[in-house]
């Protein structure tokens, strides 16, 4: 049971155009989300992340959009660039636990 | 700073045999997670530790795997008996708070082959 989905298994975008990564989540006790970036052969790296009490969170390029309603975020490339492509984990956690649950990832492919 | 270090880095083992993974977190973490990783299922947690206690083993398959902490520096994944399902990247991280509020720093796993 998947309490965080990433139904997009891969993107194909051009540089310098925007990414768009999308994530739902089911459990509505979750509060704090995370965006980690994987490239082969290596560990995940922390990218972004953004709280429940806020619906956008900016780090250069990259922005998160969290729709509580909705229970979906999204993770937003502007622009795209070739060293951009990797794996993206979507990641929540919720009040009173240490555990992060990840979504099963989606491969961003930036081409020129 | 050496980050967190993972060994080995490839594992190739026939059905049956015990397979040991070892992690050395970053210095000063209080936190370590193990996380198994699959097409299907993404980036599982299996188990972690705060101050070299296990706090949350629900994530752990089934009793063949096993998990310690015997001090701040270093931990093991134990597998036995392996089976060809087990097959995955096994990763572990380290945080020095929560991993819920602090970024996990993640090694660069070990790719495990059960023949």
């Amino acid at each position: 049971d998947q309490q965080v989905k990433q139904n997009s298994p891969s993107l194909s975008v051009q540089e310098g155009r925007i990414s768009i990564l999308n994530c739902d989540y089911t459990n509505s006790m979750f509060d704090y989300f995370l965006w980690y970036k994987k490239y082969p052969a290596e560990g995940p790296t922390f990218l972004i992340s953004i709280s429940s009490i806020k619906d956008k969170n900016e780090d250069g390029r990259f922005t998160v959009f969290l729709n509580k309603s909705a229970k979906h975020l999204s993770l937003h490339i502007v622009p795209s660039q070739p060293g951009d492509s990797a794996v993206y984990f979507c990641a929540a956690s919720g009040e009173n636990t240490d555990k992060l649950i990840f979504g099963t990832g989606t491969r961003l492919q930036v081409f020129p | 700073d050496a980050g967190v270090i993972q060994s080995p880095r490839h594992e190739v083992t026939e059905m049956g045999q015990e397979v040991t993974l070892r992690c050395k977190p970053i210095s000063g973490h209080d936190y370590l997670f193990w996380y198994r990783q699959t097409m299907m299922r993404g980036l599982e947690l299996l188990i972690y530790f705060n101050n070299n206690v296990p706090i949350d083993d629900s994530g752990m398959p089934e009793d063949r795997f096993s998990a310690k902490m015997p001090n701040a520096s270093f931990s093991t994944l134990k597998i036995q008996p392996s089976e060809p399902r087990d097959s995955a990247v096994y990763f572990c991280a380290s945080s020095l708070l929560s991993g819920r509020n602090q970024p996990q720093h993640f090694g660069d796993g070990t790719r495990l082959s059960i023949l």
